[in-house]
This record gives C-alpha cells, structure tokens and sequence, in this order.
C-alpha cells in the first residue's frame, strides 16, 4: 500500500459544482495533514490544515478521519481559479509525504 | 509566515556539467530542509533531508554521489546536481523545517522552485 494515495483525476467540473477530493495514508503514526495547492510550474501552497474535528474555511470543508486513515477535501461553489492541482500532505512521524495529486479543472 | 528562499528558479545547462540550487530561511534558522523532485503531471517526490551539520539523509534510489547536499548553516542549504544529464531535467524544490516541523504540527514552507533543463 503506498504511503499517500490520492486519485489522480482529473477531475472536469462545472463552475459552481460541488467536488470532493479524498485521501488514503497507511501510516497510523502519521500526526499532521494538510491540503496543499499547486498551480503549474509553482511551489505547492498551503490550503488547509486538517483536523478531526473538521474545519472549515470559506468554500472550502476538510476532514479527518483517523480510524479509516483517510483526509477528505470538499470544495463548494468552485470557481474557475479553483482549477489547480491538489496535494495531500501527510506529517511524521519521520517525514512529509506528499499524495500525487489530484487535477482539477473547473469548467466555464 | 515563515519565508523560504530558492534560488535559481530556473536554470539551463549542458549536459555533463554541475548546477547548484541554494534554498535559504530568511526570517528563521532551519535545522532540517526538504529537498524535492517533480517531474510534470507528477507529484513532489522526496529527495533527501538535508540537516545542518550532519550528513543528508537520501531516500531510496537516489543517488547521494549526483545530488549533492550540503547544510553548512541554519540558514542555507545547497542542493548541487552533479554530471547533470538530460534526464535530471525537473522542477526541484526545497521546504524549511519550522522548529521540528514534524513534531509541532505545522505546515511545510516552500521556495518557490528552481525549474532544471539539461540540454
């Protein structure tokens, strides 16, 4: 089972679609997560921190679930500067582990 | 938040000759450094993990004798392609570890890349 997985996508929605990303990791130990976006050809920024207890900013929801080792991603309305690629990010216990990364592409 | 500097962001050069990319932490002293590998459509891959004042650690299958690490100060470390060749061709990025990012929780800060051609 590889570290991270993510489903690759892409992902073609309709602007003002609801789409959802998830997250599996297969490390138990693992202690942080976080959603990242990378726009083409620029350094990966941060989107979110993900906690269990969910959190929640503007459009966009994240979740943790830890009993089934995966993160979730939910962005509502998208919009057409949604279009990037998304990176799940899993921290420790020794080393940050990026998932693939999933495309997404909003559509006019 | 914490800034991370890299330098150059982008850089073309023949191949069979050394290139050397320097990741700096301008505002906080940075006792370990990530050093990744993306390939287009592909996700950053972890090269090594470059700690001040002690050996980098390289994850498997790469080659710790082409890509050199050196992390002299708290603030800089360089990551040196070595004998590049065309197939080292990619986007390579450095993050800073904030105060044992790994242990405190907190997000990673990136440079903003250096894009590698090897012609």
């Amino acid at each position: 089972r590889k570290e991270v997985e993510q489903d690759p996508g892409p992902f073609n929605v309709p602007e003002g679609a609801t789409v959802a990303f998830n997250c599996t990791y297969s490390n138990s130990a693992s202690q942080s997560f976080f959603w990242y976006r990378q726009d083409c050809r620029k350094e990966p920024k941060l989107l979110m921190s993900v906690y269990s207890s969910g959190n929640e900013d503007g459009r966009f929801t994240a979740q943790l679930n830890r009993a089934s080792q995966y993160i979730s991603l939910l962005i509502r309305d998208s919009k057409l500067s949604d279009s990037a690629t998304y990176l799940c990010v899993v921290n420790g216990p020794d080393k940050i582990i990026f998932g693939k990364g999933t495309r997404l592409h909003i559509l006019p | 938040g914490a800034v991370v500097s890299q330098h150059p962001s982008w850089v073309i050069c023949k191949s069979g000759t050394s290139v050397k990319i320097e990741c700096r932490s301008l505002d906080f002293q940075a006792t370990t450094m990530f050093w990744y590998r993306q390939f287009p459509k592909q996700s950053l891959m972890l090269m090594a993990t470059s700690n001040e004042g002690s050996k980098a650690t390289y994850e498997q299958g790469v080659e710790k004798d082409k890509f050199l690490i050196n992390h002299a100060s708290l603030t800089l470390s360089t990551l040196t392609v070595t004998s590049a060749h065309p197939e080292d061709s990619s986007f390579y990025i450095c993050s800073a570890d904030v105060g044992a990012m790994v242990e405190m929780n907190t997000e990673a800060f990136f440079g903003q890349g250096t894009r590698l051609t090897v012609v």
